[in-house]
């Protein structure tokens, strides 16, 4: 089993849609959880991090997180042209353990 | 404030060849973790920095090496090259007590070509 899951997509969604992001991973000691968005021909930059179990809102974006079922998501509501990119799940188990996963690739169409 | 710089942005090398990558983290940051991209792939970790000693290493061979400066800049060397080192190489900077929460600043990436 892989440690960490991801949809490389791509996943296509209409502009103005809700786009919804999902990582699985294997490692229950892993206990942050962060989502970084990765423009084409750039690096990572970080947008959204959770620490514990249920959601956590920041503008258009909302991370959720589910412990017992080991799955953290990424909603973008009212997606945009530029939130097209591609959204990277990364995990850390509070050691010095972390794990990027592969990567969905997302596109908004106007 | 000066973000995380990487140095050269690109180059070409050949099989059997050593590249040294530098890095100088973003001002107030400590911590130095090298990661590796391909094309299409999530960055695979390589190994991190902290005064000056390697803290943690991921799966990568010991033809991967690294150093911290006092100056918490960082090297990374690759000696003989393979056509499969081709890649973005990443630099990332944080805090020694952030990195735990996976905190990250990401320079530009210097893109190697093994020929």
């Amino acid at each position: 089993q892989k440690e960490v899951e991801q949809n490389s997509g791509p996943l296509s969604v209409p502009e103005g849609a809700i786009a919804s992001l999902n990582c699985t991973y294997s490692d229950r000691v892993s206990q942050s959880f962060f989502w970084y968005r990765q423009y084409s021909g750039k690096s990572p930059e970080l947008i959204m991090s959770i620490y514990s179990n249920g959601d956590k809102e920041d503008g258009r974006f909302t991370a959720q997180l589910n412990k017992a079922s080991q799955y953290v998501s990424l909603l973008i509501r009212d997606s945009q042209p530029s939130d097209s990119a591609t959204y990277l799940c990364f995990f850390s188990t509070g050691g010095f353990k972390t794990i990027f996963g592969a990567g969905t690739r997302l596109f908004v169409k106007a | 404030d000066a973000g995380v710089t990487q140095s050269p942005t690109h180059l070409i090398k050949t099989r059997g060849q050593q590249v040294t990558l530098r890095c100088s983290p973003k001002s107030g940051h400590d911590t130095v973790s090298w990661y590796q991209q391909a094309l299409g792939q999530g960055p695979q970790f390589i190994f991190q920095y902290y005064e000056e000693e390697e803290r943690q290493r991921g799966n990568f061979p010991d033809r991967f090496s690294g150093h911290q400066f006092p100056n918490y800049s960082s090297e990374l060397n690759v000696n003989a090259l393979l056509l499969g080192d081709s890649a973005l190489y990443l630099c990332a900077s944080s805090l020694s007590r952030t990195v735990r929460t996976g905190e990250l600043f990401f320079g530009e990436g210097s893109r190697l070509t093994v020929l």
